[in-house]
Parts: C-alpha cells; structure tokens; sequence
C-alpha cells in the first residue's frame, strides 16, 4: 500500500544545515512535494520535485529524489530558527484520485 | 487575498453535541479537501470534493459529512462528536497546472471533545 515515512525530529544548530529525510512507496507519483508548517498555523508549500529530476536549488532549499530509492530529500542551508517547523513530504495523487499522501511530518528545531 | 478562510479557529464540544466546520477559498479552486491532524499520524483525508457539486470520502470519512455549498465553500459537519474526534482540521483547495496541483491550507480549527 502507499505510505510515506519521515523522522519525527530532528535538531541542529542555528547556521548549520538540516536534512530531512523522506521515503515513499508509490513510483508513479508525479511530483514529490515539501510543506512546511508553523506553530498555530496551516502547512505552505515550501517547494516541490518533478519525478523525472534529481535535484532542484531553490535559494537556500535543495531537494534531492532518488527514484531507484524512493528517497526524498530537503536540505537547508544556513538554517535559521525561523526554520523551527513541521516539515511534510507528499506525493501527488495516484491517477484518478485526489489523494495525496503526506508522510507523519518531521519537527525541526533550530538551536540559537 | 485572504486565501483559505476556516471558522472557528478553537471548539470545545461534549460528546453528541454537533457542529459545522466551515471553509472558504477566494481562489476560484475546483478541488476542495478537509483533513485531520494526529499527532505522530501526519495528514490524514476526512472527505473531498474535486469540483462543485461533487463530495468524495476520503480515508477517515466516518462521523463526518460535508457539503460542497458552491465553488467556494466546503463545510464538514459532525452529527454526534466523540472524543476519538479531537483533532486539528484543516481544509485546504487546489489548483490545477498540468500534472502539478499544488493544496492551499487554511489556518485549521482545534476541535476538543470531551
């Protein structure tokens, strides 16, 4: 069956990076998405991966898919404590369906 | 652009008591979701509606029923709560681009029961 699985913490230092790490079940999603939620708050989107791409920069998030794997990937450079979130990785729907599936989301937080 | 639009923000319930969660989206989005939030359990897809005049159960769809009122609203109601109830909801909306739909979250309504 689908499934998406995340750590559920990870901590760092304030100007390190984070790596949050991300394994899926179904290889034919189409795109691989990051959500990133703040305390109180509904999830945004942070970023999102084409399937057929094994990287994507956006300034200071890197997200990295190994399909062979089925491993997803965000990277953050020079993290910052408004960094500390719950970060959510999902796949698109399976075809004909609107169900996307979101992993259990991994709490990041940033030490001053 | 206000986005998602969900009310109330907090509910506290008894068990049986009934309530309507509501949800709003000015993006002029066909597809419109509510979802529960666990803890240690992620997303998890109450009901849907992928355009007006449609609904769809999700994965946890008992104890709850929706309406898809028009294209902008999407309400989710509770005939007779119980304590496996209290969550956080959230309804979200999205987009079509291509093969990429990307969801809109609201703000989310914290639901106790007791």
């Amino acid at each position: 069956g689908e499934d998406v699985e995340q750590s559920l913490f990870l901590s760092v230092r304030e100007g390190d990076s984070s790596v949050i790490n991300c394994t899926y079940t179904d290889s034919s999603s189409t795109y691989l998405y990051w959500y990133k939620q703040e305390p109180g708050a509904g999830l945004q989107l942070l970023t999102y991966i084409f399937s057929n791409m094994d990287m994507k920069q956006d300034q200071r998030l890197t997200v990295l898919l190994n399909k062979k794997d089925k491993h997803l990937s965000l990277r953050i450079a020079d993290t910052q404590t408004g960094d500390s979130a719950i970060y959510f990785c999902a796949e698109s729907p399976p075809s004909g369906t609107y169900k996307y599936i979101f992993g259990t989301g991994t709490r990041l937080k940033v030490l001053a | 652009n206000a986005g998602v639009t969900q009310t109330p923000k907090f509910q506290v319930l008894k068990t049986g008591q009934s309530m309507t969660l509501q949800c709003a989206q000015d993006m002029n989005h066909n597809s419109m979701y509510w979802y529960r939030q666990d803890p240690g359990m992620g997303l998890r897809l109450i009901y849907y509606s992928a355009s007006e005049g449609t609904t769809d159960k999700g994965e946890v769809p008992n104890g709850y029923n929706v309406s898809r009122l028009n294209k902008r609203e999407f309400s989710l109601r509770l005939e007779s709560a119980a304590p496996s109830q209290t969550s956080v909801y959230f309804c979200a909306s999205s987009e079509f681009r291509g093969l990429s739909e990307k969801l809109f979250f609201g703000s989310g309504t914290q639901l106790s029961v007791l």
